[in-house]
């Protein structure tokens, strides 16, 4: 089993609609938790980050993580066509030692 | 200010050549680290500076890969000699701290190994 598993998508969903964005770990990984945005020939940006259980907000994000199924996904309300990329769930190793998934991609259409 | 940038941007060379790539990190910025995305895969670890000491160097792939970061600042990745399996994006960033710091990615360089 991978550290840090994706389903690689394309995920793609309607201008406006919630995507749900979904990442499952291994025990080999810390309780640290990241998701990054990346688009096409440019660099990953952090969008959340994540350490506890439960869920976490900010502005159309949501972070939710759920450690007894070892479970972490992002939510993005209003899905904007600017959100369309791919998102990378990553868990920490120890000092920003990142262990990334595949990613997923995303496509919001109009 | 300015984030991490690299240089080239891509780079294109034949098997058994050698290819030096750069990183700048943000500036103040003692932890520099190197990632690696071949086609298909997941972004991988490869090192971590802290400052012109290399903290971890696990992810390593073989000897003909060596990182150094003279003084401090700015990286440089060097593959010597380039095989096939080297292509991908190589991916530096940098971080303030060393935990729960904010990792912030260069752009990447592109390598292809004909």
């Amino acid at each position: 089993q991978k550290e840090v598993e994706q389903n690689s998508g394309p995920l793609s969903v309607p201008e406006g609609a919630i995507a749900s964005l979904n990442c499952t770990y291994s025990d080999r990984v810390s309780q640290s938790f990241f998701w990054y945005r990346q688009y096409s020939g440019k660099s990953p940006e952090l969008i959340m980050s994540i350490y506890s259980n439960g869920d976490k907000e900010d502005g159309r994000f949501t972070a939710q993580l759920n450690k007894a199924s070892q479970y972490v996904s992002l939510l993005i309300r209003d899905s904007q066509p600017s959100d369309s990329a791919t998102y990378l769930c990553a868990a920490s190793g120890g000092y920003n030692k990142l262990i990334f998934g595949a990613g997923t991609r995303l496509a919001v259409h109009p | 200010e300015a984030g991490v940038t690299q240089f080239p941007s891509h780079s294109v060379i034949e098997k058994g050549q050698t290819v030096t790539l750069r990183c700048d990190p943000i500036s103040g910025h003692d932890n520099l680290y190197w990632y690696r995305r071949v086609m298909g895969k997941e972004i991988k670890f490869l090192l971590h500076f802290v400052k012109e000491s290399k903290q971890d160097e696990s992810g390593m792939p073989n000897n003909r890969f060596l990182a150094e970061r003279t003084g401090g600042t700015y990286s440089t990745l060097k593959v010597q000699p380039a095989e096939l399996e080297d292509s991908g994006v190589y991916f530096c960033a940098s971080s303030q701290d060393l935990e729960n710091s904010p990792l912030h990615f260069g752009n990447g360089t592109r390598l292809t190994v004909t």
